[in-house]
């Protein structure tokens, strides 16, 4: 069975940084382009990010580009997430997907931006 | 940017009724790209209906999606327990991925 395993959520202060992580396992991971989804606390889902399965093209909502960065280590079946200048409005479960449309999530890892 | 009006964003019914869930987008859209999610509590979005009526691995034929150009359906034709829960559309045909803003189906 297909297995996302996020990591790396926390409590942040406004204005730092936090890199988000999601370890692939059970199926061909580079085969796969990759999603971050996120849900702020009681309210609905947010697309984040995307990358393609060999990590050449990346796409990102407005409301987080320049901000976060996606990446991808092939290499280790891991997803990741860097998230800088993180605003209280960031805080959220956030989760990794697979594919487009996405057919496996993970569990989510819960980031919370507070001073 | 497409965006995606949900509706009702709430519907109460009883189990064995039928549900109509209604999602429409703000210009035409290429059906191939619409997907359907269903969100439990406490769980992470599980994948319906992808290209606007194909039903995803093991997801039941009580289920089904149709539509095209700006109205995109989800039915559920016999409510049973487990259905009850919010239901989100997705565009996936270009960035943005946006997503509805969800429907909760609530038990009577």
């Amino acid at each position: 069975q297909v297995q996302l395993v996020e990591s790396g959520g926390g409590v942040v202060q406004p204005g730092r940084s936090l890199r988000l992580s999601c370890a692939a396992s059970r199926f061909t991971f580079s085969n796969y382009g990759m999603h971050w989804v996120r849900q702020a606390p009681g309210k609905g889902l947010e697309w984040v990010a995307l990358i393609w399965y060999d990590g050449s093209s990346r796409y990102y909502a407005d409301s987080v580009k320049g901000r976060f960065t996606i990446s991808r280590d092939n290499s280790k079946n891991t997803l990741y997430l860097q998230m800088n200048s993180l605003r209280a409005e960031d805080t959220a479960v956030y989760y990794c997907a697979r594919g487009t449309p996405s057919d496996y999530w993970g569990q989510g890892t819960l980031v919370t931006v507070s001073s | 940017e497409i965006v995606l009006t949900q509706s009702p964003g709430t519907l109460s019914l009883s189990p064995g009724e039928k549900a109509t869930l209604s999602c429409r987008a703000s210009q035409s859209v290429d059906s191939s790209y619409l997907a359907w999610y269903q969100q439990k509590p406490g769980q992470a979005p599980r994948l319906l209906i992808y290209g606007a009526s194909s039903r995803a691995t093991g997801i039941p034929d009580r289920l089904s999606g149709s539509g095209s150009g700006t109205d995109f359906t989800l039915t559920v034709s016999r409510l049973e327990p487990e259905d009850f829960a919010v239901y989100y559309c997705q565009y996936y045909g270009d960035s943005p991925y946006t997503f509805g803003r969800g429907t909760k189906l609530e038990i009577k």
